[in-house]
């Protein structure tokens, strides 16, 4: 069974501080991770797709990565609209095959 | 291009009622699904469409039915509320292995 595990649950940063966001993966046959940005009360913003270990991915302040096991969305100088939850997702193939982690919700401080 | 659209946005059933959340995208996908959030876990697929007039079961499909009649629109319909269906509903268009288009959700409140 595809699990995705996301650390930490929450993160509180201030304005500049630099950080990472952690998605660990267990998947028969990885094709795909993705990370989602949601904000209170909306529904999931795509961000980024990965496919192979060794990929990057940037947009703006967000860098993503991706290994073996893991990947990582790494923020460089977060800004207070960068606030809201980020949800890690695995694609093993198959129309059923996409598994959510539970998410880690990022608060920025002025 | 509204992408994604759901309705309503929030809704209070009493147990053993009945009621169809609205989905519809203007994409073009042939690809669409519902999911449910709940706190602590992961969203979970209920069911999908993979065109007009086929859909399937997800991980989570007892007490919903859904059906395809058209590319655009994809409904959800529960059949006899519980308080166990108390959560938020999001309508997804798109390829899972590919990017999926979210919607705005539904709020459901089950007494």
């Amino acid at each position: 069974e595809d699990q995705v595990t996301q650390s930490p649950e929450a993160l509180r940063l201030q304005e500049g501080e630099s950080s990472s966001l952690n998605c660990s993966y267990t998947v028969s046959g990885l094709r795909g991770l993705f990370w989602y940005r949601q904000d209170p009360g909306k529904g999931p913003e795509f961000l980024f797709t990965l496919y192979s270990a060794g990929e990057e991915k940037e947009k703006e302040r967000l860098k993503a990565t991706l290994t073996k096991k893991e990947s990582f969305l790494h923020i460089t100088a977060p800004k207070p609209e960068d606030s809201a939850t980020y949800l890690c997702a695995v694609y093993s193939g198959g129309y059923q095959k996409v598994t959510f982690g539970t998410g880690t919700k990022l608060q920025v401080i002025p | 291009n509204a992408g994604v659209t759901q309705t309503p946005k929030f809704q209070v059933l009493k147990t053993g009622q009945s009621m169809t959340l609205q989905c519809a995208q203007d994409m073009n996908h042939e690809y669409m699904s519902w999911y449910r959030q709940d706190p602590g876990m992961g969203l979970r697929l209920i069911h999908y469409s993979v065109g007009a007039g086929i859909t399937d079961q997800g991980e989570v499909p007892n007490g919903y039915n859904v059906s395809r009649s058209t590319t655009e629109d994809f409904p959800l319909r529960l059949l006899s509320a519980a308080p166990s269906q108390t959560s938020v509903y999001f309508c997804a268009s798109g390829n899972p292995g590919e990017t999926q288009y979210f919607g705005p959700g539904t709020r459901l409140l089950v007494l």
